[in-house]
């Protein structure tokens, strides 16, 4: 199975800051890693797909770069609706799998 | 708008069954892939089951072969979820999820619309 691990595990902020998560997968995944914000008691939503594609409806402060192992999703300027958990997955094998979680936080 | 609705959580002894339904209004479910994920506090977002857009394809993860079944019922526009064999580790919400998928693997599958999730209990 293809592990996915996230940077921080959770991560304090103030609004207007910019901030980056990281996810690392244990092999080679090309591009195949979405990403989703998933606020508490919800569903998870999905942001980016494809490492780098912005799902309809999101933000434009939302963006994702990387390809290989190394992926990161970026919020340019943090709004009071961003703090949240957020998910890596990947989808280049079965089993489909998620990262850990990172918890964004208030400052 | 596309919406999922999911039912049929509950408390459940280990060894008991259940069967999850996950009600698709606003599409077609039979025109997607569809996807089971579960969540629990300590081991996050697990991906259990997907059934693509013809029937004719399912897969499941390893925690869950064998005891889980996928299924769909287009005349009711539903997919489910059947759970034989539970275990405590089982507790968990669970998502179904409408799906985009590029059909092969690797490839690109994401979960594009999700239900609110239902709560399944195992305990004695």
């Amino acid at each position: 199975d293809i592990q996915m691990t996230q940077s921080p595990s959770s991560l304090s902020a103030s609004v207007g800051d910019r901030v980056s998560i990281t996810c690392r997968a244990s092999q080679n995944i090309d591009n195949c890693i979405n990403w989703y914000q998933q606020k508490p008691g919800g569903a998870p939503n999905l942001l980016i797909y494809a490492a780098s594609n912005l799902h309809s409806g999101v933000p434009s402060r939302f963006s994702g770069t990387g390809s290989g192992t190394d992926f990161t999703l970026t919020i340019s300027s943090l709004q009071p609706e961003d703090f949240a958990t957020y998910y890596c997955q990947q989808s280049y094998s079965t089993p489909i799998t998620f990262g850990q979680g990172t918890r964004l936080e208030i400052k | 708008q596309a919406q999922l609705v999911e039912s049929g959580g509950g408390l459940v002894k280990p060894g008991g069954s259940l069967r999850l339904s996950c009600a698709a209004s606003g599409f077609t479910l039979s025109d997607y892939y569809m996807t089971w994920i579960r969540q629990t506090p300590g081991a996050g977002l697990e991906w259990i089951s997907y059934i693509t857009s013809s029937g004719s394809i399912t897969d499941y993860a390893d925690s869950v072969r064998g005891r889980f079944t996928i299924s769909r019922d287009s005349a009711k526009n539903s997919l489910y979820l059947q759970m034989n064999s539970l275990r405590v580790d089982d507790t968990a919400v669970y998502y179904c999820a409408r799906t985009y998928s590029s059909g092969w693997f690797p490839g690109y599958h994401h979960m594009v619309v999700w239900g609110k999730g239902t709560t399944v209990t195992v305990s004695s």
